[in-house]
């Protein structure tokens, strides 16, 4: 089975340009959570929806992020304008409800570097 | 300012050993406390999990302890293997279903 899919893999951007990640989530998964991992901070939660509604934005950094969900296989994360400081691995989880509380289903993590 | 980054605590064991991996944690409303492997370039992948209503349960060659007394967490891997070189995490489940993790520990496994 596919996992949660993230794209893309690495970017590098310079300061002042759009950023825009992407998530896949596993099939019959209800829920999905963006992280942010940096040697600064570890492993941050951004925001999470449950059954495509944002349920949790309260680790969004500030206004030059933003978080989408417009169906059950796709989100979407969006920098804008990005900066240095925003460099990080950013991840995308999901979890099924009903599954092993626990448990979320990381992707591989997006690597971004802004110049 | 010259930034600082984590001081990830390390953990160096013999192959063979068992290693403990320790976590304090902070929420005493968590409902549930899990244990994920980060090996290099990838996601957390999880290990196992404890609700808050027990002190341990056990896995294949890991197993949790739980004292919310002192909100300690820890992880015991029997017989550990160079595979299980990896940062682990403790992790925090809320009732409202976020998920908040610690700051790590660097296991290095030494064959």
């Amino acid at each position: 089975d596919a996992g949660v899919i993230q794209s893309p893999r690495h970017e590098v951007t310079e300061m002042g340009q759009e950023v825009t990640l992407r998530c896949k989530p596993i099939s019959g998964h209800n829920s999905l959570f963006w992280y942010r991992q940096t040697m600064m901070r570890g492993l941050e939660l951004l925001i999470y929806f449950n059954n495509n509604v944002p349920i949790d934005d309260s680790g969004m950094p500030e206004d030059r992020f933003s978080a989408k969900m417009p169906n059950a296989s796709f989100s979407t994360l969006k920098i804008q304008p990005s900066e240095p400081r925003d460099s990080a691995v950013y991840f995308c989880a999901s979890r099924k409800t009903g599954g092993i509380t626990g448990e979320l289903f990381f992707g591989e993590g997006s690597r971004l570097t802004v110049l | 300012g010259e930034s600082v980054g984590l001081h990830l605590p390390t953990l160096s064991v013999q192959e063979g050993d068992n290693s403990i991996i320790n976590c304090a944690y902070s929420n005493s409303a968590s409902d549930y406390f899990i244990w994920y492997k980060q090996e290099s370039g990838k996601g957390p992948q999880f290990i196992i999990d404890i609700r808050s209503n027990m002190d341990k349960r056990q896995g294949q060659r890991v197993t949790v302890l739980l004292n919310k007394t002192v909100k300690h967490l820890s992880l015991q891997i029997a017989a550990t293997q160079p595979g299980d070189s990896a940062v682990y995490f403790c992790a925090e489940k809320t009732s409202g279903n976020q998920f908040y993790f610690g700051t790590g520990t660097s296991l290095t496994v030494i064959p």
